[in-house]
This record gives structure tokens, sequence and C-alpha cells, in this order.
């Protein structure tokens, strides 16, 4: 099994819809939250971390963590065309802040 | 400021060959990354340095892979001899301490292998 579990997908939503990104993780010890996203042929980008439990909001974007499931989510709001990539959650364990630990991606298309 | 450089950007190469990939890291970063991303395995750290001395290698998969840095400008990663099996994309990432709470890492555009 996996440390951290991430539906592939690929999600196809129209445009304006809340799209709701998701990942699972079995390791109690990660202390750091993050997600990426990643379009056709670039590089990974930080999109938002979050520290621990909780949300965070920026802009159309919510990232949210429940340590106590090992659930993290990433909402999107009023979703645009420009939005469709591969999103990634990424986790950092407690005893290596550098060592990231990804999701296998989640494709997104958003339908103009 | 020009980003993480990665050369060369596609390779093709015949089972049995080296392959050599390179990187150049943003100016003033300390932290330089190699991963391997594939769909079957997704986004996997190889190895990580910290002011050009590797700190963890423990996701190198084989001796057939090493990685080196002899300056804090450049990187390689080194496949010899290459399978077909090794054929993924290569990122190169970097990061330096901020002082805050997370250090961010930089990824490069990535180089694509195909190993025939």
């Amino acid at each position: 099994q996996k440390e951290v579990e991430q539906d592939p997908g690929p999600l196809s939503v129209p445009e304006g819809a809340i799209v709701s990104l998701n990942c699972t993780y079995s390791n109690s010890a990660f202390q750091y939250f993050m997600w990426y996203r990643q379009y056709s042929r670039k590089g990974p980008e930080l999109l938002m971390y979050t520290y621990s439990s909780g949300n965070k909001e920026d802009g159309r974007f919510t990232a949210q963590v429940d340590k106590s499931s090992k659930y993290i989510s990433l909402f999107i709001r009023d979703s645009q065309p420009s939005d469709s990539a591969t999103y990634l959650c990424a986790m950092v364990p407690m005893d290596s802040s550098y060592k990231l630990i990804f999701g296998s991606g989640t494709r997104l298309l958003v339908r103009p | 400021d020009a980003g993480v450089i990665q050369s060369p950007r596609h390779e093709v190469t015949e089972m049995g060959q080296e392959v050599t990939l390179r990187c150049k890291p943003i100016s003033g970063h300390d932290y330089l990354f190699w991963y391997r991303q594939t769909m079957m395995r997704g986004l996997e750290l190889l190895i990580y340095f910290n002011n050009n001395v590797p700190i963890d290698d423990s996701g190198m998969p084989e001796d057939r892979f090493s990685a080196k840095m002899p300056n804090a400008s450049f990187s390689t990663l080194k496949i010899q001899p290459s399978e077909p099996r090794d054929s993924a994309v290569y990122f190169c990432a970097s990061s330096t301490p901020t002082g805050g709470s997370y250090n961010e890492q930089f990824f490069g555009p990535g180089t694509r292998l195909t190993v025939l």
C-alpha cells in the first residue's frame, strides 16, 4: 500500500463548477501537506500548503486537512479552463522537512 | 530569475548506453533534489543534496544510478547502463531555507528519457 493515495481521474467538469480533489495517507507522522499543480509537459509548481489540521484559503482555492481521518482536500471554486492540469498532493514527514512524498496525481479537465 | 534549468529536455537512447542528465539550480539555493516521474509510480524522490553533499540517496533504485554535485550551480544524474524500465521524466528541483515554516521546492521542466 502506498503511503499517499490519490484517485488518478481524469475528472471532467464544466467551467464554473466547484472541484473537490482528495488524498488519503497512512503515515501519522506527516506534518506539512501540500498541493502542487502540474501542467502538461511542465514541472510541478506549489499551489498551497498547510501545517497540521485546518483550512487555508487562497483566492478560489481552499485546502483542508483532517489529521484524525488522514484525509486532505483541495477545493477549487468557479473553476476555469486554465485550471486544467494534474494536481498532486504531497506530504512531509516530521523527521525530514525536505523529503516530499507525492500522491500519484489527479488529472482535471475544465470544459469551457 | 531563470528558474531551475535542465538539459537535455528529451533524450532517446538504446538499452545499455550511458545517460547523463544535467541540472542547474536556482542561484543561491543550497538544496537540490532529483525526482523521477512515471505513470506507474508517480513522482518519487531519488536523492537530495545540501551544500553539494548528498544527504539522502535511499530513493536511488539501483547501483546503475549515480548523482553528483561538483559545485553549487551544477548537478548530474547518470544511468549506466540504461534499461527500458528507466524510461521516465526526471525532474530536478532546488530550495533554500527562508525562515518560514516550509521551504518550497522549485522544479525544473524535466528531462523526458526514453530507453529503447
